[in-house]
């Protein structure tokens, strides 16, 4: 069975920092990555999907890896903003879809 | 085009007593899933559902059942509510078929805004 693990559970960082979010998964038979967003009592926001083929993606201020061989995925945020504060889940597809636990992002103004 | 979208948005329940969460889509997806959020478990899949017609069990599925009448709704029904069932209640779906030459097991999630549910 496919274990997504997020490290670490909550992070506390001051505006402007970039920041390194992890996720490692113990099957690296799998169709493609997610990163998510979910921000509190609300539902998940899809922020970049990697497919097993591909090594990174970009968007705005995200870039996510993939190395499917080590069973790992970094998110990096640069220069942090307060309204980056959220949630942040990685999920990978296999036979079925296995989301981590997540990891609570504040940034500090 | 309103996405995914989930109904109740909130809803508490005395046991044993049932209820039936309704999710629709309009984006034609073929796939369809429900996903319950606890504390420190992350999302875990309920039942999901391939097509009209056709549902199947997914990582949790004892005390759900599901129906899948109509292409755009997924409808995750609880017939005798435990306190257990106390979670957030997400429901998502994705496009079948080739999206630029990818097959669809690629293709990624949409998700509703969720049900939080409260059995007492």
């Amino acid at each position: 069975k496919q274990e997504v693990t997020q490290i670490p559970a909550a992070l506390s960082v001051p505006e402007g920092e970039n920041l390194v979010l992890n996720c490692s998964f113990t099957d690296s038979a799998i169709y493609n990555l997610q990163w998510f967003r979910q921000d509190p009592g609300k539902g998940l926001t899809s922020l970049l999907l990697i497919q097993s083929s591909q090594r990174e993606q970009t968007s705005g201020r995200l870039n996510a890896s993939l190395d499917k061989s080590s069973g790992r995925s970094t998110l990096y945020i640069a220069a942090s903003q307060p309204g980056d504060s959220a949630t942040y889940l990685c999920a990978v597809t296999g036979n079925q879809f296995y989301f981590g636990t997540g990891t609570s992002l504040t940034v500090i103004p | 085009n309103a996405g995914v979208t989930q109904t109740p948005k909130f809803r508490v329940l005395k046991t044993g007593q049932s209820m039936t969460l309704l999710c629709a889509q309009d984006m034609n997806h073929e796939y369809m899933y429900w996903y319950r959020q606890d504390p420190g478990m992350g999302l875990r899949l309920i039942h999901y559902s391939v097509g009209e017609g056709t549902t199947a069990k997914g990582e949790v599925p004892d005390g759900y059942n599901v129906s899948r009448l109509k292409k755009q709704n997924f409808l995750l029904g609880l017939e005798s509510a435990a306190p257990s069932q106390t979670s957030v209640y997400f429901c998502a779906s994705r496009p079948a078929g080739r999206t630029s030459g990818i097959p669809s097991s690629y293709n990624e999630q949409f998700f509703g805004p969720g049900t939080r549910l409260t059995v007492l």
